[in-house]
């Protein structure tokens, strides 16, 4: 089983449409939990934390529930600026970042 | 401040041929990874440095060597390029993880070099 797992996708939505990813961990030792961004033959950026209480930014709001080893992202109102691979990310106890494989998101116009 | 690049951007080898990849960083970060990424695989640790001097392996180490003589740089070797090396390698830097305050958990990413091994 991978460490870190995610629905690869692609999920196409329309414009203005509201969309959730999620993710899961194995190491229940992972300390710090995090979105990055990849655009299509780009760099991975951060996008951002994921901390115990949940957290919002602007749009986008991440979840974590340490029980269940599990980090959600959801998007309110897509835009085609969207468009792009989100990875799921965690720093486990030996202090290494590990990428889950990614969800490709296409906003549709 | 140019953050993190890579030199080359794209190469092609032939199989058996040598080539060393360069990072460099002016953001004055302890920690420096390599990674691969190949579709459907995400991002994959090959080495990372914590610091000047010292390297240690990732998750998919084999066919590849590191050093880290500076600070600022980290340079990535394959002695005898493998077609199964093909792929996109990027170069990261990060302070040292798990310190106190979110900033210092950001890794920051070079643009990437795709390598083909023919």
């Amino acid at each position: 089983r991978k460490e870190v797992e995610q629905d690869p996708g692609p999920f196409n939505v329309p414009e203005g449409a509201t969309v959730a990813f999620n993710c899961t961990y194995s190491n229940s030792a992972s300390q710090s939990f995090f979105w990055y961004r990849q655009d299509c033959r780009k760099e991975p950026k951060l996008l951002m934390s994921v901390y115990s209480s949940g957290n919002e930014d602007g749009r986008f709001t991440a979840q974590l529930n340490r029980a269940s080893q599990y980090i959600s992202l959801l998007i309110r109102d897509s835009k085609l600026s969207d468009s792009a691979t989100y990875l799921c990310v965690v720093i486990n106890y030996g202090q290494n970042f590990v990428f889950g494989p990614g969800t490709r998101l296409s906003v549709l116009p | 401040n140019a953050g993190v690049t890579q030199t080359p951007k794209f190469r092609v080898l032939k199989t058996g041929q040598s080539m060393t990849l360069l990072c460099a960083q002016d953001m004055n970060h302890e920690y420096m990874y390599w990674y691969r990424q190949d579709p459907g695989m995400g991002l994959r640790l090959i080495h990372y440095s914590v610091g000047e001097g010292t390297t240690a392996k990732g998750e998919v180490p084999d066919g590849y060597n590191v050093s880290r003589l500076k600070k600022q740089n980290f340079l990535l070797g394959l002695e005898s390029a493998a077609p199964s090396q093909t792929s996109v390698y990027f170069c990261a830097s990060s302070y040292a993880p798990l310190l106190a305050g979110s900033s210092y958990n950001e890794q920051f990413f070079g643009p990437g070099t795709r390598l083909t091994v023919l």
